[in-house]
């Protein structure tokens, strides 16, 4: 299963990392996503890492704009802001993606959600 | 593009069947068998209900099925219940740029 950190409520301007632990199967041979959805709206992916080599690919629209990193000894994947906006405010998802290449196979798990609410 | 398109809405009755349409193009689901589709109940986290474009995961009811044709992929569900009431979303392989692309998403309420 994917356990996501709880909640978080920021100002404009301040860092994030929020986090995804895993347990019950082997951590590193699996990519995990970020998947965003603002208030209202449908879901977007927004990144993919690989934990075993830790590679890394992002939507374009995200690349620049988050971080999304994975720590193999404690088995759990984040995505980070250097400096939220308003805009960032969504409910962000993290998946087990399963396939051999990112973006290549169908999102098995998921974690419960983390709600992020910036505002100043 | 940036989603695939979904109609923003069906219903359907108890029992009856319903189909929801993900249309996409030929750089994305009409180029892979890589569409997934899942259910969302709002305050949960998704559900995987059909991959490779009709694969069941284990424990999916067999009232769900998906379709692929040309650019367009299919999620029928048969005999519907009160509980298949949620937001779905089909999602799909967009080639090695942008790589993941979800439809906008589609309510379904059960009449």
């Amino acid at each position: 299963q994917l356990v996501q950190s709880g909640g978080e409520v920021k100002k404009p301007g301040e860092s994030l990392k929020i986090s995804c632990k895993a347990s019950g199967y082997s951590f590193p041979n699996y990519w995990i996503a970020w998947v965003r959805q603002m208030p209202g709206k449908g879901l977007e992916w927004m990144g993919t890492i690989y934990p075993g080599d830790s590679e890394t690919t992002y939507r374009p629209s995200f690349k620049g704009q988050v971080t999304v990193s994975a720590d193999k000894s404690v088995s759990t994947a984040f995505l980070q802001w250097s400096s939220l906006k308003a805009s960032d405010t969504a409910m962000y998802y993290c998946a087990r993606q399963k396939g051999t290449a990112a973006g290549g196979g169908e999102f098995d798990i998921w974690g419960q959600g983390t709600v992020v609410t910036v505002s100043s | 593009q940036s989603a695939l398109t979904q109609p923003a809405s069906v219903s359907g009755s108890l029992k009856q069947s319903i189909t929801i349409s993900c249309i996409g193009t030929s750089s994305d689901v009409g180029s892979y068998n890589l569409v997934s589709w899942y259910q969302h109940h709002p305050g949960k986290a998704p559900k995987l209900m059909i991959y490779e474009g009709s694969k069941r995961p284990s424990g999916v009811s067999n009232r769900f099925s998906g379709s692929k044709s040309g650019n367009t992929a299919s999620l029928t569900i048969s005999g519907l219940q009160a509980e298949d009431e949620a937001d779905y979303y089909c999602c799909s392989y967009a080639g090695s740029i942008t790589l993941v692309i979800f439809g906008g998403g589609t309510k379904l309420t059960v009449l």
